[in-house]
């Protein structure tokens, strides 16, 4: 099974890049990446998926080398309501959801 | 509104008297899973379910039992509950293809 390694914590400030990388070594052939965002006291939430190279949507961006073996989470612009655990998940493409492994998780904390 | 539930929300026990948490999504997904979350060890995967009838062991199963009569139904049950098992624990679906798992909002469980 692909285990992944994050940073325990991080701090930022208000307006900053973030940029928060995965590694995962052991990501088999058929594996996707993917990041969630969990607030306290609550269930985690998805945030983006990727396969390899870049991938891109409306709150993050997702930089995958060629050799799969690490990702880096990037949030442009933070802001106080982004602080939180983030999540990256090494596992099967969309619905497999089989033997997926969370990992510990960064927590990002943002700073005025 | 598209959701999952989680009943209850938060329950005190003692050790040996069993117990079910029950899950409910109103999505029609098809994979349904469940979750534990301890301090200093992020998510871990219980069990998760494919479809009705279709279950399978996630990373820690031992302890746990998980039925799927309905697709829109996964209930947790702890047969013989010990003090280890006190923990968050959250449902999620999701449909079949997609990476978004949608989470319920957790299930705060004490074992005595």
């Amino acid at each position: 099974l692909a285990k992944t390694t994050q940073p325990i914590s991080m701090d930022s400030y208000e307006g900053q890049e973030v940029n928060i990388t995965c590694s995962h070594n052991n990501i088999a052939t058929n594996d996707y990446i993917t990041w969630y965002q969990q607030f306290p006291s609550q269930g985690p939430r998805f945030i983006i998926q990727g396969y390899k190279t870049k991938v891109t949507n409306e709150v993050a961006s997702l930089f995958i080398p060629a050799d799969r073996k690490s990702s880096t989470l990037s949030l442009p612009r933070v802001s106080l309501s982004d602080t939180a655990v983030y999540y990256c998940l090494v596992g099967g493409r969309g619905g497999s959801q089989g033997n997926l492994i969370f990992g510990k998780g960064t927590k990002l904390s943002v700073k005025p | 509104e598209a959701q999952v539930t989680q009943n209850p929300r938060y329950l005190i026990t003692v050790t040996g008297k069993k117990l079910t948490v029950t899950c409910s999504q109103n999505m029609n997904h098809e994979y349904m899973s469940w979750y534990r979350q301890d301090p200093g060890l992020g998510l871990r995967q219980i069990y998760y379910s494919m479809n009705v009838e279709v279950t399978d062991k996630g990373d820690v199963p031992e302890g746990y039992k998980v039925s799927r009569k309905e697709k829109r139904n996964f209930p947790l049950i702890l047969e013989s509950p010990s003090p280890n098992q006190t923990s968050l624990y959250f449902c999620a679906s999701n449909p079949t293809g997609s990476p978004e798992q949608y989470f319920g909002p957790g299930t705060r469980l004490t074992v005595t």
